[in-house]
């Protein structure tokens, strides 16, 4: 069975520091895909990142950058210069792969609640 | 395109009593999907559908119930609501072409909340 652990449930960081997310992963299958949300205060989940397990290079879009690790089974998001605007639940998902076809069906980490004090 | 719409945005129910939340996309894709989220938690999947027609069970799918008779629409139905059913329910939808397996992001709903007292 497929499992997500944020191992981090709260954390508090002063503006412009920079922070990191963890998320470790159990997969029994070899092609899965990993993703990142956001859940700000209003609720809504956005989508922040995709990444296939056949691509390891680690990904920067702004102040945001993934760093994917296949040998240690994690998939750590760092938020460089953090925001109060950064506030808000993350969550890590997987999905696995079943038979060739993708059923997209996602398992959920239990979330890290980021709060950036100004 | 609107997206991933959701109704009700909120409701209360009293112990016993059914209700149909409504979900629809109109972004043609064929994968949709029913999750909720207990407070502090992450979201876990009650049931997907993966075309219409088809549609099969997640990982907590008891007190509830699904069809898909179209593409756009993915209802979810509760026959005796239960406190234990008091949560947050974020229908998605999803692309995946059947040739290649890939896999695209899921797009989320609003959300609709539901308290069952």
């Amino acid at each position: 069975a497929q499992k997500v652990t944020q191992a981090q449930t709260e954390i508090s960081v002063v503006e412009k520091e920079d922070v990191t997310l963890d998320c470790v992963y159990e997969t029994r299958d070899t092609t899965y895909y990993l993703f990142w949300y956001k859940q700000p205060p209003s609720g809504e989940l956005v989508f922040l990142i995709r990444r296939n397990s056949f691509d390891e290079q680690n990904e920067i879009s702004g102040r945001y950058s993934w760093n994917f690790q296949k040998s240690t089974s994690s998939f750590n998001f760092t938020i460089t210069a953090s925001q109060v605007v950064d506030s808000a639940v993350y969550f890590c998902a997987l999905s696995e792969r079943y038979g060739g076809t993708s059923y997209g069906k996602l398992t959920f980490g239990q979330g890290t609640i980021l709060t950036v004090h100004p | 395109n609107a997206g991933v719409t959701q109704t009700p945005k909120f409701r209360i129910l009293k112990i016993g009593q059914s209700m149909t939340l409504q979900c629809a996309q109109d972004m043609n894709h064929n994968y949709m999907y029913w999750y909720r989220q207990d407070p502090g938690m992450g979201l876990k999947l009650i049931y997907y559908s993966v075309g219409a027609g088809i549609t099969d069970k997640g990982e907590v799918p008891n007190g509830y119930n699904v069809s898909r008779s179209t593409t756009e629409d993915f209802p979810l139905r509760l026959e005796l609501a239960a406190p234990s059913q008091t949560s947050v329910y974020f229908c998605a939808s999803s692309y995946s072409p059947s040739t290649s397996g890939s896999l695209y992001e899921q797009y989320f709903g609003p959300g609709t909340r539901l308290t069952v007292t």
